[in-house]
């Protein structure tokens, strides 16, 4: 089975400009997380999507957006980048059903975003 | 903050040495789980551990709970230089609220 990909897996930017990551899970899974990881703040949970519909959403600024496909994929767009936004941006699906506990999560290897 | 408080920051240990890294947390959890991450690659899980469990082994790996205390250490035997990573808990605290992680335990293994 195929794991957790995202593409691009780096991306440098500028400030002002915006980006878009992919993130394809793992098959039958439904649920993709998203984090933002830093070396000051961790990792950083942002939102999680659902059958096409977020679920949870973390304590971020409206820059940052996310949606999912009927086949579960799921991007992320960060708008008006800045400074701060350079990190290593995470996802991860579960087979978690709702209202279920967590289960293990299966992460992707990553997007390292730069943002000069 | 729901954060957890991994304990230590850093570890640094020989070839063959067990390392034991502590995770804290504040409120009940309906589970807790520990995660690897090689440096700047996406986490894999190792272990996860149940809020009626206080004791779990996987491999070289023993996990246990105490929710009393609200904490949970990982204890790595016989380490070898491949377990060098960032070591990282997450708790679950409901069913329809996503995982929290702590900042993690940098553990180096020296050969």
């Amino acid at each position: 089975k195929a794991g957790v990909t995202q593409t691009p897996r780096y991306l440098i930017k500028t400030r002002g400009q915006q980006v878009t990551l992919s993130c394809s899970p793992i098959s039958g899974h439904r649920s993709v997380s998203w984090y933002q990881q830093t070396p000051g703040q961790g990792l950083q949970f942002l939102f999680e999507y659902f059958s096409e519909t977020q679920r949870n959403k973390g304590n971020f600024p409206g820059r940052f957006s996310g949606r999912q496909f009927s086949n579960s994929r799921s991007e992320m767009n960060v708008s008006t980048l800045e400074l701060g936004d350079s990190a290593l941006y995470l996802c991860a699906s579960t087979r978690k059903l709702a209202g279920e506990a967590y289960n293990e999560q299966f992460f992707g290897p990553g997007t390292r975003l730069t943002v000069l | 903050s729901q954060q957890g408080e991994e304990d230590p920051q850093a570890l640094s240990i020989q070839e063959g040495e067990n390392a034991t890294m502590n995770c804290s947390y504040k409120t009940s959890i309906n589970n807790l789980q520990w995660y690897r991450q090689n440096s700047g690659r996406g986490l894999v899980h190792l272990i996860l551990i149940r809020s009626n469990e206080r004791e779990k082994h996987s491999g070289r790996l023993r996990v246990t709970l105490d929710t009393s205390k609200k904490s949970s250490s990982l204890l790595i035997t016989a380490s070898r230089a491949a377990d060098t990573a960032s070591y990282f808990c997450a708790t679950d605290y409901s069913g329809n609220t996503p995982l929290v992680f702590g900042k993690g335990t940098r553990l180096s293994v020296i050969a």
